[in-house]
């Protein structure tokens, strides 16, 4: 079975630009959650989707978004991006709740 | 609140040597713990994970955890370490597909 897939792994922007980041889960998972892991900030919980529907959210301003499409590929923007949103970007995805989370390998995302 | 404390940030070991890396944690509810791994520019590798049951858990690579209620603990042990297993460790807690995690202990392996 294929493992979590995060597309782009790495991307460089500029402040104020938007960034979307993609994360395809493994077949058959339909909870995706996002983390954002940073030197200072360390591993930190981002939002988590379920069928479509956000059910948690973490302490993050809102410009970061995200969305869970039918499929449950997931989506997460960062709109107006600050230097401070330079990241490892990690999805995890499970199958349902209170499931292991098994992680893709990233978005490393430099912001200029 | 709910949280993780890794003490340890960084340990070094000898390749042979055995290993334990440290996890307390601070949760309301009865958690669910795990032990993830990750190499240098990569993802998160699950280790093993505790949900119930025996507080003694194996996961992969020989690594196993012990969870202890009365310390709130969940300790990662190895008997014998290779040079291989040289990376960064964290424990995490949740539920419901929200993981808080540690800071992560950093394990460098001496030939």
């Amino acid at each position: 079975k294929a493992g979590v897939t995060q597309t782009p792994r790495y991307l460089i922007k500029t402040r104020g630009q938007q960034v979307t980041l993609s994360c395809s889960p493994i077949s058959g998972h339909r909870s995706v959650s996002w983390y954002q892991q940073t030197p200072g900030q360390g591993l930190q919980f981002l939002f988590e989707y379920f069928s479509e529907t956000q059910r948690n959210k973490g302490n993050f301003p809102g410009r970061f978004s995200g969305r869970q499409f039918s499929n449950s590929r997931s989506e997460m923007n960062v709109s107006t991006l600050e230097l401070g949103d330079s990241a490892l970007y990690l999805c995890a995805s499970s199958f349902g709740e209170a499931e292991t989370q098994y992680f893709g390998p990233g978005t490393r995302l430099l912001v200029l | 609140a709910q949280s993780v404390t890794q003490p340890d940030i960084h340990i070094t070991v000898s390749e042979g040597a055995s290993l334990e890396l440290r996890c307390n944690y601070s949760y309301g509810a009865t958690p669910y713990l795990f032990w993830y791994v990750q190499s240098p520019g990569q993802g998160l590798q699950l280790l093993l994970k505790y949900f119930s049951g025996d507080t003694l858990v194996q996961g992969i690579k020989g690594f196993e955890a012990e969870f202890k209620r009365s310390q709130s603990s969940f300790n990662l042990r190895k008997p014998s370490v290779h040079w291989s297993d040289a990376a960064e460790y964290f424990c995490a807690v949740g539920g419901y597909n929200k993981l808080i995690f540690g800071a992560g202990t950093r394990l460098a392996v001496h030939p």
